[in-house]
């Protein structure tokens, strides 16, 4: 139990253009889920607090208007980069956090990979 | 802003060593601290995570400790094996946030 899948796992895009990523929790709701940005070598940054139903929550530093969030429902959360750069590129990464978790245990996705040419 | 260091970024060792990798922390309300294991290119896997209240867990050959007083968690591989060579992440958990502030990780290699 408490999968999270993403998709697409890897994309190429040109500059310019915007790229849709998926996170979705298979087996269980998440009202809450992350989205973090990795560069090679480097540890998880985290971009964004998605609350279901509620505008997300951005950490400083990140344009939320370049970085767009939507959690329609309890199953997914997407982000939108728009207008990419090539220093957009990097590793995506989505986490849902289990409602019935006392630990508040945080499920991983495995990740998109995004290359802006 | 809470921090999270890991000790060391790179770790090179022969099969069958037991090895010691180490995380310190600056958050005096942890909440919970989460070791994770990521594959080059991929997203992480948990592997063992430690409450506030407790001072380990243990999973196989892998054991985490956590001691909140000096702000350190250890995550100890016995018997490496190639198959354990990855990146290690420690997170840390705070009590105010609940959210988890990463590590840099370990390179681990682990050779035949």
């Amino acid at each position: 139990g408490a999968v999270v899948s993403q998709h697409p796992s890897r994309v190429i895009c040109k500059s310019g253009t915007s790229v849709k990523i998926e996170c979705r929790s298979l087996d269980f709701q998440a009202t809450t889920m992350f989205w973090y940005r990795q560069f090679p070598k480097q540890s998880l940054m985290l971009m964004a607090t998605s609350n279901e139903g509620s505008k997300a929550t951005y950490e400083q530093g990140v344009e939320k208007d370049k970085f767009l969030i939507n959690h329609a429902s309890l199953t997914l959360s997407t982000l939108t980069v728009t207008s990419a750069h090539p220093e957009d590129s990097s590793f995506y990464i989505c986490s849902a956090r289990h409602p019935t978790s006392g630990s508040y245990e945080q499920y991983f996705g495995p990740g998109t990979r995004l290359t802006v040419t | 802003k809470q921090e999270v260091t890991q000790i060391p970024a790179a770790l090179s060792v022969p099969e069958g060593e037991n090895l010691v990798l180490n995380c310190s922390f600056t958050d005096s309300a942890i909440y919970n601290l989460q070791w994770f294991r990521q594959d080059p290119g991929k997203g992480l896997t948990s592997l063992l995570l430690i409450q506030s209240s407790q001072r380990e867990q243990t999973s196989g050959r892998l054991n985490a400790s956590l001691d909140k007083s000096s702000g350190r968690s250890t995550l100890y591989i016995a018997a490496s094996q190639p198959g354990d060579s990855a990146t290690y992440l420690c997170a840390e958990v705070s009590g105010g946030s609940y959210i988890p502030t990463f590590g840099r990780g370990t390179s681990l290699i682990v050779h035949p």
